[in-house]
């Protein structure tokens, strides 16, 4: 299966206890994404890399959230003492799109594939 | 402000009886609409992308199209199984996040 994989895809935590979460993208993209999504809402924006680079990350995002892709391919996300109101179901997604060198506006549109999702319950 | 608007929140169907999700629009500078489905605990399913007005695109019982302003999934003869709530979004100007509606729930009884 070549799509995107997350793990673990549920955890369960207590509050003030860090979590880590992983994402594997499909290979040749070269662009992941993470999302928060809570029930009934559409997925919330947290964060965004192209390559190894975090290109932008969300205003809503506090400092106990970290994310990484040090080689360009998988990816994690760290939740630093945790909340009750972290719970939610986090998603991974990756695309492949073009970008010019310039201005770093990009060619095309930008689908994204998202992944099963990690389903965090903080107690 | 961008924004993305759907409709109906919920909908029931009988099998085989055929209707259209409606997602309304407010950006600038589109780049593209996208179709997700996503089923309880999962992740989003791709479904389609449309780029511009006029555009049509179909995968079995679904066919998505576009206008200025809105884009409508029709669903022919649905069965149980597309039973999901489905997910519009779009990509403007050079902003790669994407702005969610917050979806219809579709539910089809045999």
């Amino acid at each position: 299966d070549t799509g995107v994989s997350q793990d673990p895809r549920h955890k369960i935590t207590k509050r003030g206890q860090n979590v880590t979460f992983r994402c594997d993208p499909i290979s040749e993209h070269n662009r992941l994404y993470w999302y928060r999504q809570t029930l009934g809402q559409g997925p919330e924006f947290l964060t965004y890399f192209q390559n190894e680079a975090q290109l932008e990350k969300s205003r809503l995002l506090s400092d106990r959230f970290s994310a990484e892709r040090p080689k360009g391919s998988f990816s994690t996300l760290e939740i630093q003492r945790t909340e009750q109101g972290d719970s939610a179901m986090y998603l991974c997604a990756s695309s492949s799109a073009r970008e010019r060198t310039r201005d770093r506006s990009f060619f095309g549109t930008d689908t994204q594939y998202f992944g099963p999702g990690t389903r965090l319950t903080v107690l | 402000e961008d924004q993305v608007t759907q409709s109906p929140e919920a909908l029931r169907l009988q099998e085989g009886e055929s209707s259209s999700l409606n997602c309304s629009y407010t950006v600038s500078g589109l780049r593209g609409l996208f179709w997700y489905r996503q089923d309880p605990g999962k992740g989003p399913e791709f479904l389609f992308t449309l780029y511009s007005a006029g555009e049509e695109k179909e995968k079995e019982r679904l066919k998505a199209t576009l206008t200025k302003k809105e884009s409508f999934l029709h669903i022919t003869a649905p069965k149980p199984e597309d039973s999901a709530t489905y997910l519009c979004a779009v990509q403007a100007g050079n902003n790669r996040k994407l702005i969610w509606g917050l979806g219809t729930s579709l539910a089809v009884n045999p």
